[in-house]
């Protein structure tokens, strides 16, 4: 299973919004609804940002959003905050009743 | 509240085996998958395996197919990975990580640096 396709690196300024982008295909993100994102800040464990392709867990800001079209899934966080500086990676459930990460996208606030 | 605890920090030779441990409390064990996943330096994440507690199945990457197994305790309430046969592209943290209905991970371990070195 290759890893899902993510860009590696996006970046704005504070207050602007930015969007990520996870390309799987018709056997993982585009399948299913059971993509989720999650935030990692160096040295920490991974926290899920949003499951269920749109979701958000309580506690996590409502500037953070999913969505997705066809085999492409994103990340679109509203009114960047410079603790939102970290690397992101989204995660899909596959045919194959195995799960795939994406390779990863560090977002740098300027 | 829901924890997972993780095993220290491993160092080993190339060709040796190695046994993590994921110890969770806070929730009924047997009713959520646990997985396992690592990440190399500088890496990305890379999803290992799971476990049902409840039944004891299991399911890997095929990546790792072979040489990894991963069982569980449930008296302990604890979870274990062995990873054989290893190589230096094993270094890595390896996490622990609580799956939901949703096949989201809601929880982490706090992770276990192996490093494989001659």
């Amino acid at each position: 299973q290759s890893a899902l396709t993510q860009p590696a690196s996006v970046s704005g300024s504070p207050g602007q919004s930015i969007t990520l982008s996870c390309t799987g295909s018709s056997s993982d993100v585009g399948g299913y609804d059971y993509v989720s994102w999650y935030q990692q800040h160096p040295g920490k464990a991974p926290k899920l940002m949003i499951y269920e392709v749109t979701k958000r867990p309580s506690g996590v800001p409502a500037r953070f959003s999913g969505s997705r079209s066809g085999n492409t899934a994103s990340l679109t966080i509203s009114g960047l905050q410079p603790e939102d500086e970290a690397d992101y990676y989204c995660n899909s459930y596959t045919s194959s009743s195995s799960y795939v990460f994406g390779t990863g996208t560090k977002v740098t606030v300027l | 509240q829901v924890q997972l605890v993780q095993s220290g920090a491993e160092v080993k030779q190339p060709g040796a085996s190695v046994k993590l441990s994921c110890k969770a409390s806070g929730y009924t064990f047997t009713t959520y998958t646990l997985h396992w996943v690592r990440q190399a330096p500088g890496q990305r994440l890379e999803w290992v395996g799971w476990l049902n507690p409840g039944n004891g199945n299991t399911r890997y990457s095929q990546k790792f197919q072979g040489r990894v197994a991963v069982s569980r305790d449930t008296s302990a309430n604890t979870a274990y990975m062995e990873l054989t046969s290893l190589r230096s592209e094993d270094t890595a943290v390896y996490y622990c990580a609580r799956a939901t209905w949703a096949k989201d991970f809601d929880f982490w371990g706090q992770g276990t640096l192996v490093t494989v070195s001659s």
